[in-house]
């Protein structure tokens, strides 16, 4: 079974810098997807960013982008120019490609961001 | 934008007792899901419904819940006796194929006393 780990349970970075929010899992599959999602204290799960695993680029968007280390079975998400509304809990979680349809997810990190 | 819609935002009930909880997938979607995410913990996979039958449960997803999709539009969750421990967020989630994002609603808050 697929498992997804996040090391950090609690991050903080001052408005306008970068943090990088780590994620680890486990697979013996070769194809499969990832995602971050975001959960603001209102408690709606929001998606944040998404990868394939074939693809060797790291996906961006705008102030978003994810260091995708396949070998190392490693999945963090980077945010640049932290703003006040990032703070939020994110989740890093797996969906396999086929067969199984659900999200595993990791335990979160909160991120708090300091002006 | 299309969003998932979940009724109520938040449910209190008595320990025993049923509860439903109510999803309004994105209208072309074809996959729906619940998950649930007790208070501080991560979100847990229930169950996903496809061509209006389960096509995967959790070992959470016993005899006390059942699913449905009643209409062209909603997706309910039942939890037929409720205990102490099933108080939690419970979130529905569509989509339109498998290997797509889920899109998720804003989740109900359920308070079993």
């Amino acid at each position: 079974a697929q498992t997804v780990t996040q090391s950090q349970p609690e991050m903080s970075v001052q408005e306008a810098e970068t943090v990088t929010l780590s994620c680890t899992y486990d697979t013996s599959e070769s194809d499969y997807y990832l995602f971050w999602y975001k959960q603001p204290p209102s408690r709606q799960m929001i998606l944040v960013i998404r990868q394939e695993a074939y693809k060797q680029q790291n996906a961006t968007e705008n102030r978003f982008s994810v260091n995708f280390q396949k070998a190392a079975k490693s999945f963090s998400l980077k945010i640049s120019d932290s703003q006040l509304g990032d703070a939020a809990m994110y989740f890093c979680a797996y969906l396999t490609q086929g067969g199984s349809e659900k999200l595993v997810f990791g335990k979160g990190t909160k991120l708090t961001v300091n002006p | 934008e299309p969003e998932v819609t979940q009724t109520p935002s938040h449910q209190v009930t008595q320990m025993g007792q049923e509860v439903i909880l109510r999803c309004v997938p994105i209208s072309n979607h074809l996959y729906f899901y619940w998950y649930r995410q007790i208070l501080g913990q991560k979100v847990e996979f229930l169950v996903s419904f496809y061509n209006n039958e389960i096509s995967e449960k959790s070992e959470i997803f016993d005899d006390q819940f059942s699913v449905e999709r009643p209409d062209g539009s909603n997706f309910t969750l039942k939890i037929r006796s409720t205990k102490l421990e099933d108080s939690a967020m419970y979130f529905c989630a569509s989509n339109l194929r498998l290997t797509t994002e889920a899109f998720f609603g804003q989740g109900t808050r359920l308070t079993v006393v």
